[in-house]
């Protein structure tokens, strides 16, 4: 297996819900991520988790919360969100430490927050 | 911290033709080097990498060669086919375990039938 896979494919929600993002992965990869990607633009990292810890936060607003319940599994909790969080998420794993060879993202996430 | 530039930022290609698209980056500490296929409507596409030990790989018809004294990387796409229309990333990632991945902002790649 090597694919990461994200639930659900599509999102809208209301700036007042509380909803979530799933990510799983079989490949073994004990490093996660979590990236946001603008139309037209590059995806920017908001999280890392390396061996089931936060190992990077990047400044990222409180109203978005991750969550790594095991090596598999990555959650990104989403709360009072403003129209200007609309964006494909995406999950990504990887071999952790220097080599992050067979960094490897999911589909994503269409959000839209209304 | 990392700085990838890409180049260029939309190329067309007849089917048949080569296509190649070059990134530069900063920190001379980057040893890992993606290239990512991304469709529209999808998630981005591993199709290639390579560690900074390695000059050269190739894998049917996609090629990427780094020049580490330059500190340029480059994909090279044969024989190109519609389906190789897409929007392509390179990315670096510089030695040290921080896990970032540093993306050049993108080339559109639309290949003529």
């Amino acid at each position: 297996d090597t694919e990461v896979t994200q639930t659900p494919k599509h999102l809208v929600m209301g700036m007042t819900n509380k909803k979530s993002l799933k990510c799983e992965q079989h490949m073994g990869h004990r490093a996660m991520y979590w990236y946001k990607q603008k139309a037209k633009k590059p995806p920017e990292l908001m999280f890392v988790y390396s061996y089931e810890k936060l190992s990077i936060n990047e400044s990222v607003p409180s109203r978005f919360s991750p969550e790594c319940p095991n090596s598999s599994l990555l959650n990104l909790h989403l709360h009072a969100l403003q129209p200007e969080d609309s964006a494909l998420y995406l999950c990504a794993s990887s071999q952790p430490g220097t080599s992050l060879l067979g960094y490897t993202f999911g589909s994503g996430t269409r959000l839209t927050v209304v | 911290g990392e700085n990838v530039e890409q180049h260029p930022s939309t190329l067309s290609v007849q089917e048949g033709d080569s296509a190649v698209i070059k990134c530069t980056y900063s920190d001379s500490a980057s040893n890992y080097f993606p290239w990512y296929k991304q469709e529209l409507g999808k998630g981005p596409q591993l199709i290639i990498d390579i560690r900074s030990n390695v000059g050269e790989k190739k894998d049917q018809r996609i090629a990427v060669t780094l020049n580490k004294t330059a500190k340029h990387f480059s994909l090279h796409i044969t024989e190109t086919q519609p389906e190789d229309s897409a929007v392509y990333f390179c990315a670096a990632s510089r030695k040290g375990g921080d896990y970032k991945l540093s993306f050049g902002a993108g080339t559109t790649v639309t290949v003529r039938a």
